[in-house]
Order: structure tokens, then sequence, then C-alpha cells
């Protein structure tokens, strides 16, 4: 069961911007911030940004992450066909001593 | 390049255990966490629990009372054991490299199949 609360889909045009949103609590998202994973179908999920807009090597710009209180925001701009996948946002929970997942936003780019 | 591998068996009948074992390549597991996530067909995923080179762990309160995690640094490996499966842990189960202080999950395996079925 997801632990952070994310829509389960959005569409938009190609070379629009979607911004994606993760809903936590203070012991999760709003302790730390979240980190968010991208998946294409029948791929393992690929590490986007953490710790609200770190980004890793290799991850375009046209990604920026950000956090306001609880709520982690993913934003994408000029949508690009391969931008069409499953998003899901992550964080360490101090309270559970685990790590949460978001359900996933299937992002569909039309 | 850190490249991380799951391999098991791919059936486990009801009641039994599920064992797998994750390979890590391209660097030395020490003084890392090392995390199993599954994920359902057509499902989220699911953190199952962490493990660091030390042996310390964290378990998913919900999977807790049946998994049992261990590394073997002289191997560059770590393993998972879940007991008293039920078709409901039928996933894709995947190692990744992660969660620590300030890091997140940032390297994942390609994930391998397990099927509970008689």
């Amino acid at each position: 069961q997801a632990g952070l609360t994310q829509p389960p889909s959005l569409s938009k045009g190609l070379r629009q911007t979607a911004t994606l949103t993760c809903t936590g609590n203070s012991d999760n998202v709003g302790n730390h911030g979240a980190a968010w994973l991208q998946q294409h179908q029948g791929h393992p999920p690929k590490l986007l940004s953490y710790r609200n807009n770190n980004r890793p090597s290799g991850i375009s710009e046209r990604l920026s992450a950000s956090r306001s209180g609880n709520t982690a925001s993913l934003t994408i701009t000029g949508l690009q066909p391969e931008d069409e996948a499953d998003y899901y946002c992550s964080a360490w929970d101090f309270s559970l001593s685990a790590w949460v997942f978001g359900g996933g936003t299937k992002l569909t780019v039309l | 390049q850190v490249q991380l591998q799951e391999s098991g068996p791919g059936l486990v009948k009801p009641s039994e255990t599920l064992s797998l074992t994750c390979t890590v390549s391209g660097d030395s597991i020490t003084n890392y966490y090392w995390s199993w996530i599954r994920q359902p067909a057509g499902k989220g995923l699911e953190w199952i629990g962490r493990i660091f080179t030390s042996g310390s762990t964290d378990y998913s309160p919900s999977l807790k009372s049946r998994v049992t995690m261990s590394v073997d640094t002289s191997k560059n490996q770590l393993s998972l054991k879940l007991h008293s499966v039920t078709a409901a842990d039928t996933a894709v189960y995947y190692c990744a490299r992660g969660p620590g202080p300030g890091t997140p999950l940032d390297y994942w395996g390609q994930g391998t199949l397990v099927t509970v079925s008689s």
C-alpha cells in the first residue's frame, strides 16, 4: 500500500509542461523532501532527482523538483514522447523507519 | 558504474520460502545500505527493507514478520528470504542501492519475476 499520495494519471500535450505532485506528511516528505523515479514499461525504475532538486548526472535539465510543506512536485518542461512513463515519488519515513513510495502517476504525452 | 543483478527461483510454492540473491559489480558493497523492493504486475512499488553492510536491518512494518536479509561482503552479494509466501507475494523483485542518510535508491537491478503457485 502506498505511503505517499500521487494522482494516478496525468495527460499533457507534446512540448507542454507537466507538474506531478506527491503528498506526504511531516514524517516523510515534509522532513527531508522526496526522491522521484521514472519507470518505463518493462524496465526498472530510474532515479530522476532526490532531496528535492538534486539530479544524478545524465538527467535532463527539463526536469526540476521542488517541495512546499508536505507536498513534493516534479515539473517536466517541453514534454517529449520519451517522457511518457510511470513516475513514483519516495521518501524516508522517520516515524515508520521505512522507505515509502507513492502509488505512482502515469504520464501520457498526447 | 555500479551494476546489480538479481537471481533465484522464478517459481515458489505457497507456504514455502522465497530466496533471492543480488550480486553487485562495479563497486564494493561495503559502507552502503542495500534494499529490496517488489512490484506486482501492473501495480506500484513496495519497499521490503534494507540492510547495511554491518548487518543492521530495517524492514517494512507490513512484511517484517516474514523477511530476513543478509549480506556477504566477501562475495559482494546480498540476500532476501521471504517466508510463508502466498500468491500475493507474486511480483518482480528488485534490489537497489540505498537509501542512506541523504541518499535515495540510486542504482537498481533489472528485477526478477517470482511467481508463487503450486
